[in-house]
């Protein structure tokens, strides 16, 4: 199984809907999670940490399922500027700081 | 991300040539990384560093070499051993505690 695994879509979506994408992570002691967003040909970009609590910015909600091991995003309202491909990052704990990504999910929202 | 400076943005190397990508930052980070990204994949890590004068191979880290002198700087070179080295190399830099990556703007390097 591998550490990090995602759907890599592509997610063709219309403008205003709300579309979510899992990601599920192999080992139980990973310690913090992230949402990258990286658009084509570009650097990723750090969108949002993702907490026990669960956490929202604006549109965007990211959840944590430890007993399950998987993090979820959740982008509602969809724009034509939310497309890009969206990586999923578990760091594990150790004596270095072990960082894996996800392949992505690739979001097309059409008008 | 600001303050961190990856250049050149592109880079041609002809057969059998060396060439070395910079990665710089101001950030104060001691942890600092190098990832290679083929078109359509996910980021494959080459080389790590966590303190000045160590860094470990990753993944991928044949024909490839760094060296970490300065906190700020953590040089990528991409050796002739490397026969397929067209790619888009990313630099990232981490702080501690579980605090997430950012990443360089990035190098696409391809073969003359």
């Amino acid at each position: 199984r591998k550490e990090v695994e995602q759907d890599p879509g592509p997610f063709n979506v219309p403008e205003g809907a709300t579309v979510a994408f899992n990601c599920t992570y192999s080992n139980s002691a990973s310690q913090s999670f992230f949402w990258y967003r990286q658009d084509c040909r570009k650097e990723p970009k750090l969108l949002m940490s993702v907490y026990s609590s669960g956490n929202e910015d604006g549109r965007f909600t990211a959840q944590l399922n430890r007993a399950s091991q998987y993090i979820s995003l959740l982008i509602r309202d969809s724009k034509l500027s939310d497309s890009a491909t969206y990586l999923c990052v578990v760091n594990m704990p150790g004596g270095y700081q072990k960082v894996t990504f996800g392949t992505g999910t690739k979001l097309q929202v059409i008008p | 991300d600001g303050g961190i400076t990856q250049s050149p943005k592109y880079l041609f190397r002809k057969e059998g040539q060396n060439v070395t990508l910079s990665c710089e930052q101001n950030l104060n980070h001691d942890a600092m990384y190098w990832y290679r990204q083929d078109p359509g994949q996910g980021l494959r890590l080459i080389y790590y560093s966590q303190i000045v004068n160590d860094f470990q191979k990753g993944d991928i880290a044949e024909g490839y070499s760094v060296s970490r002198e300065k906190k700020e700087s953590f040089p990528l070179t991409v050796t002739s051993a490397q026969k397929n080295p067209t790619a888009f190399y990313l630099c990232a830099v981490q702080g501690t505690g579980g605090q997430p990556q950012h990443f360089g703007d990035g190098t696409r390097l391809s073969i003359l």
